[in-house]
């Protein structure tokens, strides 16, 4: 089936630096990725949307110069979290969706972020 | 943004139990789909459904596909422990700017 891997997993950074996260479709070619953010014992709220080869189309409400989306290639989409602050501190989840009717939506495994 | 609608928030059964979740929309989808969340990882999906009054079983897991398209739900039968985890519900709206909108999950815990 289809898989994505995030990565890393988890990841601890200081106030002010900046924070690349992953996200590869393993076995399928993502014509879009998803960029979602979950607080605790919360639903998971769409940051962007982003399809390979164009600028990301943020929610309302998210800092496109705060978290860099970039989807370069059918199979990898990053998210970079520009000078962190503690209140970025999440849960970081990517979804991909494949080319076909016969792929759905699957989601990476998730990163940790803790700005300290 | 939309919500789907899920609740209870959490529920509390007893293992081997059968236990039923909904979702609802005020807005119709032409596809839904549940997923489960463990403490720390990404949504896996269980089941997803593409037409309405669809019907579709996965093990113990069976959801259906509510005919006015703006409604599902999903049966665990014969509770184990490890069904334990957040259950989310996700509309599907196909279209230029399609994306999943979620329901807020339901906690599920399962008593040994």
């Amino acid at each position: 089936g289809a898989v994505v891997s995030q990565h890393p997993s988890w990841v601890i950074c200081k106030s002010g630096t900046s924070v690349k996260i992953e996200c590869r479709s393993l076995d399928f070619q993502a014509t879009t990725m998803f960029w979602y953010r979950q607080f605790p014992k919360q639903s998971l709220m769409l940051m962007a949307t982003s399809n390979e080869g164009s600028k990301a189309t943020y929610e309302q409400g998210v800092e496109k110069d705060k978290f860099l989306i970039n989807h370069a290639s059918l199979t990898l989409s990053t998210l970079t979290v520009t000078s962190a602050h503690p209140e970025d501190s999440s849960f970081y989840i990517c979804s991909a969706k494949g080319q076909g009717a016969g792929y759905g939506y699957t989601f990476g495994s998730g990163t940790r972020l803790t700005v300290v | 943004g939309q919500q789907l609608n899920q609740s209870p928030q959490s529920m509390f059964i007893q293992e081997g139990e059968d236990v039923s979740m909904n979702c609802t929309s005020s807005s119709i989808f032409n596809t839904w789909l549940w997923y489960k969340q463990d403490p720390g990882e990404g949504p896996v999906l269980l089941i997803a459904l593409y037409k309405a009054g669809e019907l579709t079983s996965n093990g113990r897991l069976t959801a259906q596909f509510g005919i006015t398209r703006k409604d599902s739900f999903l049966n665990i039968s014969a509770s184990i422990p490890s069904d334990v985890g957040i259950y989310f519900c996700a509309g599907h709206l196909s279209g230029a700017n399609s994306k999943l909108t979620f329901g807020k999950g339901i906690t599920l815990s399962v008593r040994p």
